[in-house]
């Protein structure tokens, strides 16, 4: 099964309002990939995190990894139309060498 | 370079049919792998290969056939399509396993009817 839990599945945000996903595991995790599809397209990486605690920054992204390295968030702030589209997360579960699988992802609309 | 290249972009199979969706990189990336996109259902991993001659299977590989001939290519087969197949596919590819980045190829939608 997925090493994964992504929720929430369905997000809708006003413009400007901030926007957070979140990523569980029942499992210490390796590491953890953040991946950016927008409608139609194909997921495009955006960022990897490998250390407890890690908390990584893209300009209005916050990405985090829990201390125990079982959960991830993905923070937007002030969201732009730009945004729009499915986050998901993925894992190789407890070791970089395993297979990537992902979450279920986060569907984000933004209303203008 | 073209990175991940898939075709075709669309198919519609009748239940029963076989066929080849085919992939390749030109990063020389060991890595590859084949997932599945349905609503709700995220990314599934179907198949992977951690190089040449190499394949497993990964969550849902039940209809599907891999092989890795060469390092740039990595086909992915239905034997014998059916109606549960009707998703996107979407093959990827990377210097390693789990701990690198993914490079996701445009990806083919495919209907079984």
């Amino acid at each position: 099964g997925q090493q994964v839990m992504q929720i929430p599945q369905y997000q809708h945000v006003q413009e400007g309002e901030d926007f957070t996903t979140y990523c569980n595991s029942s499992t210490t995790l390796s590491n953890i990939q953040w991946y950016k599809q927008r409608p139609g397209g194909h997921p495009v990486f955006l960022i990897q995190l490998v250390k407890s605690g890690e908390v990584k920054k893209q300009k209005r992204l916050t990405f985090q990894f829990g201390e125990a390295k079982k959960n991830s968030s993905l923070h937007i702030t002030a969201t732009q139309t730009t945004d729009v589209g499915t986050y998901f997360c993925g894992s190789a579960g407890g070791t970089s060498y395993g297979k990537l699988t992902f979450g279920q992802g986060t569907i984000l609309t933004v209303h203008p | 370079n073209a990175g991940v290249t898939q075709t075709p972009k669309f198919q519609v199979l009748k239940t029963g049919q076989s066929m080849t969706l085919q992939c390749a990189q030109d990063m020389n990336h060991e890595y590859m792998s084949w997932y599945r996109q349905d609503p709700g259902m995220g990314l599934r991993l179907i198949h992977y290969s951690v190089g040449a001659g190499i394949t497993d299977q990964g969550e849902v590989p039940n209809g599907y056939n891999v092989s890795r001939s060469t390092t740039e290519d990595f086909p992915l087969r239905l034997l014998s399509a059916a109606p549960s197949q009707t998703s996107v596919y979407f093959c990827a590819s990377s210097y390693g396993q789990g701990g690198y980045e993914q490079y996701f190829g445009p990806g083919t939608r495919l209907t079984v009817t």
